[in-house]
């Protein structure tokens, strides 16, 4: 199985300022036949169902926000938030789905500073 | 707009079963591969089984492998999951997906279940 590692656990931004995630697999999630990274970011808030954010490691989902910016390669990922935002504050996780099982990562919490 | 709503979750004692059901409604259902994903108390998301659109290709985590049954019902745009011989740590609120591939882009609400020892 592909294990994934998200750090930090959690962390604490400002209002405005940029909030940095990262994500790493145990083995490379990028596939040579598709040139793409099997590689999703999820935003999830208590009492709601996970939202997608990101997919193929930098394609943001319909509606997200620009302000939210995946980037990476292999098997070093990050998320970034460029300017913090009060609904902004949620779990976050990455999730391999290279191949099966499908992974997460064990989520890092963003909160307001 | 799409739908996904879960049901069939409750209590249940150890060694018991249920029946997840996820209907789905407001896409091509037998065009997306659906899955189910939980989130125990106070941890992490889990993914736990998916299945093709057809039917025909179904994967499932370790943990739940010979115990969960996961199954589609394309007539019925609807997921089903059985779960056999129940544990303490199968205790979540489970998630119906829905992606295409393997991208989960819609979630329903959840449905809890929780087992009692």
């Amino acid at each position: 199985d592909i294990v994934m590692t998200q750090s930090p656990d959690s962390l604490a931004v400002s209002l405005g300022e940029r909030a940095t995630i990262n994500c790493k697999s145990s083995q490379s999630v990028w596939s040579s036949s598709s040139n793409e990274n099997y590689l999703a970011w999820f935003q999830h808030k208590p009492g709601h169902p996970p939202k997608l954010l990101i997919y193929w490691a930098s394609t943001r989902e319909s509606g997200v926000p620009d302000r939210f910016d995946g980037s990476g390669s292999g098997t070093d990922f990050t998320l970034t938030i460029s300017s913090l935002q009060a609904e902004d504050v949620a779990v976050y996780y990455c999730q391999q789905y290279y191949s099966a099982p499908l992974t997460f990562g064990g989520g890092t919490k963003v909160e307001i500073k | 707009e799409v739908r996904l709503v879960e049901s069939g979750g409750g209590l249940v004692q150890a060694g018991g079963s249920l029946r997840l059901s996820c209907v789905a409604s407001g896409f091509t259902f037998n065009s997306y591969w659906m899955n189910w994903v939980r989130q125990a108390p106070g941890k992490g998301l889990e993914w736990v089984a998916n299945v093709k659109e057809d039917g025909s290709g179904k994967n499932y985590v370790g943990s739940v492998k010979g115990r969960f049954t996961v199954s589609i019902d394309n007539a019925k745009t609807s997921m089903y999951l059985q779960i056999n011989s129940l544990r303490a740590e199968d205790t979540a609120v489970y998630y119906c997906a829905a992606g295409s591939g393997w991208i989960s882009g819609y979630w329903g609400q959840g449905t809890l279940v929780t087992v009692s020892s």
